[in-house]
């Protein structure tokens, strides 16, 4: 079985402020995706990394995907209260669904 | 365009007593997965349906869990006799095909007293 380490599991700080989660795994996955969550709706595709050592840019969001694809990062720059949500990193898909990791709480306040 | 929908949204029920989830996934869409979230252990996979094919049936947690697709559309997760450490969301999550991007619906929240 695959698993994925998030952390930290909770993380709140002031808005402007950056801040980095971790997604880390033993396995060695094909692909990585950073989904984020609000209270009452489903997760939401951010990104998704394919190759390893990649770097993808989303306005102030950068992901990284371990040379070895075992492990990634979201870096948030200047966080902003409209960041708060549930961070989620998932592998895998297909027949076996994803397998996801439990999460980062994030709490940006103003 | 539409996307997945559940229904209920909120669903409270007693112990032993049977609920059923439903969930419609984005039309054209091939691919179905219900998903279960609970504070102990985040996000896990518990079904998985290609268009009109038997489901692979042993991500349930118990055999009170069962699913169905109709038609290769719309999809429903019965949990017989229900328990309280059945509470939790369940997600439905649709996708164009096996390997492709997971849209997922707001899920239902179902509290078992």
């Amino acid at each position: 079985t695959q698993l994925l380490e998030q952390s930290p599991q909770f993380l709140s700080i002031q808005e402007g402020e950056n801040l980095t989660v971790y997604c880390n795994s033993s396995s060695v996955f094909s692909s990585l995706q950073w989904y984020r969550q609000e209270p009452g709706e489903g997760p939401v595709l951010l990104v998704t990394v394919v190759t390893g050592g990649e770097v993808k840019k989303l306005k102030r969001l950068t992901f990284q995907f371990g040379d070895a694809r075992k492990d990634s990062s979201l870096h948030i720059t200047a966080a902003q209260p409209g960041d708060t949500g549930l961070y989620l990193c998932a592998g895998g898909g297909g027949a076996d669904g994803l397998t996801f990791g439990k999460g980062t709480h994030l709490i940006i306040q103003p | 365009g539409a996307g997945v929908s559940q229904s209920p949204s909120n669903k409270v029920t007693e112990k032993g007593k049977d609920v059923e989830l439903r969930c419609d996934p984005i039309s054209g869409h091939t691919a179905l997965y219900w998903y279960r979230q609970s504070l102990g252990q985040g996000l896990e996979f518990l079904i998985y349906f290609q268009g009109n094919s038997a489901p692979d049936k042993s991500g349930l947690p118990s055999d009170r869990f069962s699913a169905e697709r109709t038609g290769g559309s719309v999809s429903t997760l019965t949990i017989q006799r229900t328990q309280q450490e059945d509470s939790a969301v369940y997600l439905c999550a649709s996708s164009p095909g096996r390997r492709d991007t997971q849209y997922f619906g707001p899920g239902t929240r179902l509290t078992v007293l």
